[in-house]
């Protein structure tokens, strides 16, 4: 079964770090694009992260280019998200998602884990 | 504040067929394809639909989608309780070098 599955969250205080983890199953990380997007509380997905298949190209939302940082490990098929020197407006849930090549250039998110709450908060 | 813009709420009755819009500028939905999320609280979200029309496997044919420049839109007919949930458009956005999402629309089956 093709399945994603995030970890690492918690309540961490305002300037911490944390790393996220999502472990993959079902395919191969190497061999396609990998995101995470969070939610905030009573708020809509915004777009945070994204890693292509083998590791060289990542970008970032301007609200936390700096701060966070994707990566990826293929011996263990694991995607991660090292978020550093967080702010309250960083609490959400955060999902992975992989995002598949439909073709003409056309790319969606076709897999989503279930998500890890992180809570910034003294 | 979402760079593709989605009303806030919808809502029709069982049977009935209600559309949701997403709008935005010519760096993202004119450029490139728009896709659908169906997100029930706690839970994953859902591919509905990609490439402004196009259904993955398994996603009914009660969902339609269509863009026009600009705009987009996502058609949901014979309205069923279950349809309840948040819906999202996104696209990338080529200006922003990311994806972007609308500020989701929830969907009410009354």
């Amino acid at each position: 079964e093709v399945q994603l599955v995030e970890s690492g969250g918690g309540l961490i205080q305002p300037g911490g770090s944390l790393r996220l983890s999502c472990a993959a199953s079902g395919f191969t990380l190497s061999n396609y694009w990998m995101h995470w997007v969070r939610q905030a509380p009573g708020k809509g997905l915004v777009w945070v992260s994204r890693v292509n298949g083998d590791g060289s190209t990542t970008s970032y939302a301007a609200s936390v280019k700096g701060r966070f940082t994707i990566s990826k490990d293929d011996a263990k098929n694991t995607l991660y998200l090292q978020m550093n020197t967080l702010r309250a407006e960083d609490t959400a849930v955060y999902y992975c998602a992989r995002s598949y090549n439909y073709g003409s250039g056309s790319f969606a998110f076709d897999i989503w884990g279930q998500g890890t709450m992180v809570t910034v908060s003294s | 504040q979402s760079v593709l813009t989605q009303p806030p709420s919808a809502s029709g009755t069982p049977g009935q067929r209600v559309t949701i819009s997403c709008s935005a500028g010519s760096s993202n939905i004119g450029r490139n394809a728009v896709n659908w999320y169906q997100h029930l609280p706690g839970t994953a979200p859902k591919l509905l639909i990609y490439n402004n029309n196009q259904r993955p496997s398994g996603v009914p044919d009660r969902f339609s989608g269509s863009k026009s420049g600009s705009s987009a839109s996502l058609a949901i007919s014979g309205l069923q309780s279950e349809d309840e949930a948040d819906y999202y458009c996104a696209a990338w956005d080529d200006s922003l070098n990311g994806w972007v999402f609308g500020g989701g629309t929830k969907l009410t089956v009354l």
